[in-house]
């Protein structure tokens, strides 16, 4: 069964602009994961945010968590045609030891 | 090695027929993950392994699907009977730590393609 669900499911912006993906969940989490994943390849690991936290930043990437609100944005700022992909939310909790994804944001960057 | 690696890269076989696929992960990986992935769906698990031990198995759909690992390193997933509705992509990934939950982030294989005929 899938924990996150993302908004939006697809997204298409121009280059240089921000891409906003959200996140949110359902069960109490130690931690929130994004993955990227291009074009039917592996998913790669982008960033992590632990569930005490509540901004973190890596590059480009700013990802926000309100566990209050049980959800989670990741911001990618500059937009570049490269970040073209699927993008997919990663919920980790120590009760389980599962780590379960969401469905995905697609994002797709005009040059 | 470098990666992630699983073979096959793609597998056709006639519904009824049994598959197994392979998962070599990561050199020195404690944890070991299948999820299966639908087009256009996030990946959705199916078991997972730290060292040789499984520790969940409550992705499973049901119990045509198997997997081991025995040695604590290669894991092969195991789907007896297959059905149509088994196609999908199958993928592997794997952990330098058993706290994958914890935050230990995965590395994932280019998956298998299972096509069910």
């Amino acid at each position: 069964s899938q924990q996150g669900e993302e908004d939006p499911q697809a997204l298409s912006i121009q280059e240089g602009e921000n891409a906003t993906m959200n996140c949110s969940y359902k069960t109490s989490i130690n931690n929130l994961q994004w993955y990227r994943q291009n074009s039917g390849r592996g998913l790669v690991h982008l960033i992590l945010i632990r569930s005490n936290e509540r901004e973190k930043h890596s590059g480009r990437l700013r990802v926000t968590l309100d566990t209050s609100k049980k959800s989670s944005s990741l911001l990618i700022t500059a937009s570049r045609a490269a970040d073209t992909a699927s993008y997919f939310c990663a919920t980790g909790s120590s009760n389980t030891g599962k780590l379960i994804f969401g469905q995905g944001t697609t994002l797709q960057v005009k040059p | 090695g470098a990666g992630v690696s699983q073979s096959p890269r793609y597998k056709v076989t006639k519904r009824g027929q049994d598959v197994a696929l392979r998962c070599d992960p990561i050199s020195g990986h404690v944890s070991l993950y299948w999820y299966r992935q639908a087009l256009g769906q996030g990946p959705e698990f199916l078991t997972y392994f730290n060292y040789e031990a499984q520790q969940d198995k409550s992705g499973l759909p049901n119990d045509r699907f198997s997997a081991e690992r025995p040695e604590g390193s290669i894991s092969t997933l195991t789907i007896q009977r297959t059905e149509q509705r088994d196609s999908a992509m199958y993928r592997c990934a794997s952990s330098l730590s058993d706290r994958v939950a914890g935050g230990s982030p995965l590395h994932f294989g280019n998956g298998t393609r299972l096509t069910v005929t």
